[in-house]
């Protein structure tokens, strides 16, 4: 689970600019999820993605969200037009053949002025 | 869509105690229970996970119970340490039906000296 990377660890953004959040699975590890923890709450899955395949946006928002895990790179969370309300930590978790066990990455906080 | 509730949302201890968390869950369909502990600012660290064919899973000082039928699954810390003081989260995922989970909202526990 250590070899979960995410970029940047903090991201600052004014409203109405665009946040890119990167994750880096351990590799081996085909499988990624993004969740969103916003102060104070739980954990709220966003999107489930495989290499070059979306497999389940249902917890995305429906505009401004997108998400991406090109055959090479990290995968990318894009939030367009950041708001106040995005404020939150973005955490990546994945997994491997096994697809149960997720294993977070330490998260993007990202904080819109 | 499942939904996971957790209590007590707040848990104080001393020392040497034993600590209780429940959780219960919505989904009879699904199958894998894990527990993530996680300390402030850093990222969900998976401490203990049960599937649905099991009825009870230790791991040292940990242990975690699940009761199918009545749909709910708990966690259990004994002889605590002022290091096992972290917020907790249970989750409830249906493997190969997406592999997404749902999160409770979290049992702040602090362990006494």
């Amino acid at each position: 689970n250590a070899g979960v990377m995410q970029n940047p660890r903090h991201l600052v953004r004014r409203r109405g600019q665009e946040a890119r959040l990167r994750c880096s699975p351990v590799k081996g590890h085909s499988h990624v999820y993004w969740y969103r923890q916003l102060p104070e709450e739980g954990l709220k899955f966003m999107v489930y993605l495989q290499k070059e395949n979306i497999i389940d946006e249902s917890g995305m928002p429906k505009e401004r969200f997108s998400a991406e895990f090109p055959k090479e790179g990290p995968s990318i969370l894009r939030i367009q037009q950041v708001v106040r309300g995005d404020s939150a930590a973005y955490f990546c978790a994945c997994s491997g053949v096994s697809y149960n066990e997720q294993f977070f990455g330490p998260g993007t906080r990202l904080t819109v002025l | 869509g499942e939904n996971v509730e957790q209590h007590p949302s707040t848990l104080s201890v001393q020392e040497g105690d034993s600590a209780v968390i429940k959780c219960t869950y919505s989904d009879s369909a699904s199958n894998y229970f894990p527990w993530y502990k996680q300390e402030l600012g850093k990222r969900p660290q998976l401490i203990i996970d049960i599937r649905s064919n099991v009825g009870e899973k230790k791991d040292q000082r940990i242990a975690v119970t699940l009761n199918k039928t009545a749909k709910h699954f708990s966690l259990h810390i004994t002889e605590t340490q002022p290091e096992d003081s972290a917020v907790y989260f249970c989750a409830a995922m249906l493997t190969g039906g997406g592999n997404k989970l749902t999160f409770g909202t979290g049992t702040q526990l602090k362990v006494e000296l």
